[in-house]
């Protein structure tokens, strides 16, 4: 059984641009989740998705935004680029709740220099 | 707010010694609890989890209790080993709030 996928592994790109980052779940998972994690915050919930509707949001600005696709896979976006964006990227999917916990994939690593 | 308190690392221990990671929560529901642990340039494995108070989760030899009158789920194991050097995160999930929120993680290193 194939787990969560993240690609790509690794991204650098340059301050003010724009990414996307991709998240395939677990086949039947209908729930996506997104972490950022840094050494200085740890891990912060970014968003939550099911059936392609979004139904939790964390304190991030507005330049980070995500969406689910009908298959459950899921994107995330993060316009206007800034150096603290700097991360590792985490995707964790789950059959509906996380009540039994989540699965997470490798994390995309983004640098933005 | 959701909050984990986690047990400052790092925690260097040798192999075969008695592990006991602490945790405390606090939480305006009823929250499940879990461990996950990070193996360098990895992401998150889901260690045990523990649904409801008193339950015991369980893995690969670790234990952890659901203690609601204390808020703590700690993380204990009878012997460690080199391969269990890792990050270990304590998270919760609340209720009707499909989100988990973490501990700072404890870097546990095991010597020979």
């Amino acid at each position: 059984k194939a787990g969560v996928t993240q690609t790509p592994r690794y991204l650098i790109k340059t301050r003010g641009q724009q990414v996307t980052l991709s998240c395939s779940p677990i086949s039947g998972h209908r729930s996506v989740s997104w972490y950022q994690q840094t050494p200085g915050q740890g891990l912060q919930f970014l968003f939550e998705y099911f059936s392609e509707t979004q139904r939790n949001k964390g304190n991030f600005p507005g330049r980070f935004s995500g969406r689910q696709f009908s298959n459950s896979r899921s994107e995330m976006n993060v316009s206007t680029l800034e150096l603290g964006d700097s991360a590792l990227y985490l995707c964790a999917s789950s059959l509906a709740t996380g009540t039994y916990g989540y699965t997470f994939g490798s994390g995309t690593r983004l640098t933005v220099v | 707010g959701d909050s984990v308190t986690q047990m400052e690392g790092p925690v260097t221990l040798s192999e075969e010694a008695f592990l006991t990671i602490n945790c405390t929560y606090t939480a305006t529901g009823y929250p499940s609890l879990f461990w996950y642990v990070q193996y360098p340039g990895e992401g998150l494995q889901l260690l045990l989890k523990a649904t409801k108070a008193d339950d015991k989760g369980s893995n690969k030899g670790f234990e952890a209790t659901y203690r609601k009158e204390t808020t703590s789920f700690h993380l204990e194991k009878g012997s460690v080993q080199v391969s269990d050097s890792a990050v270990y995160f304590c998270a919760l999930s609340d209720s009707g709030n499909e989100k988990l929120t973490f501990g700072t993680g404890t870097r546990l290193t095991i010597i020979p």
